[in-house]
């Protein structure tokens, strides 16, 4: 089984700064990994699909990079509205683990 | 536009089994793999498994394979996911997923006497 840490656990931002969570996995997944967005009382939403590709309608500031086993997902210009909860999630091999989540506070 | 509508929020008594439902609209269920995800009240999410409702072949989580059944109706194009033996760690909301792009809007399931 692949085991995927995520960190930070928790951040607090300022609206316009840059965000960034990084997850490493266990194993090689070559690029096979998800990150969403999850707000209060909501599923969670993709937002970058595997091979760092951006959902349809998921605005640019939303990135990410990484392969193999070191990923790192980033939003530019950080705004109120993006405040959640952040998992990454491998799809590589069942079972499809997921991170930890980090809260996203925004000051 | 695909959306998945899942069955009501259960209050279910430690021991029995309850059978949830997820109906996919907007495009044929076998045009994906389902998959069911576990979210305990505020915790993190947890793949419970998947299934292809082109061949009903299953794929689960270790911790859920005594625990989750996954069956599909290609008739209804609706995913079941029941779950046996309910005791209090059951208690959480439960998600279905269209190979991870489109979800439910999550199932509340309650173990209680």
């Amino acid at each position: 089984e692949t085991t995927v840490t995520q960190s930070p656990a928790s951040l607090s931002m300022a609206v316009g700064e840059k965000v960034s969570i990084s997850c490493k996995t266990s194993t090689d997944i070559d690029d096979d990994m998800n990150w969403y967005q999850q707000k209060s009382g909501e599923a969670p939403k993709l937002l970058i699909s595997e091979g760092n590709t951006l959902r349809p309608g998921v605005p640019s500031r939303f990135s990410s990079s990484g392969y193999g086993t070191d990923f790192v997902f980033t939003i530019n210009n950080v705004l109120l509205g993006d405040e959640g909860i952040y998992y990454c999630q491998q799809s590589d091999n069942v079972p499809n683990t997921f991170g930890a989540g980090t809260k996203l506070e925004l000051k | 536009e695909v959306q998945l509508q899942q069955s009501g929020a259960e209050l279910v008594r430690p021991g029995t089994s309850v059978k949830l439902s997820c109906k996919v609209s907007g495009d044929t269920i076998t045009a994906y793999y389902m998959h069911f995800v576990k979210q305990r009240p505020g915790q993190g999410l947890e793949w419970i498994g998947r299934i292809d409702p082109e061949d009903d072949s299953t794929k689960y989580a270790e911790k859920f394979k005594n625990k989750a059944t996954l069956t599909a109706d290609t008739s209804s194009n609706t995913a079941y996911l029941k779950l046996s033996s309910l005791t209090s760690e059951d208690t959480a909301t439960y998600f279905c997923t269209t190979d991870w792009g489109d979800w439910g809007q999550g199932v509340m399931v309650t173990v209680s006497s």
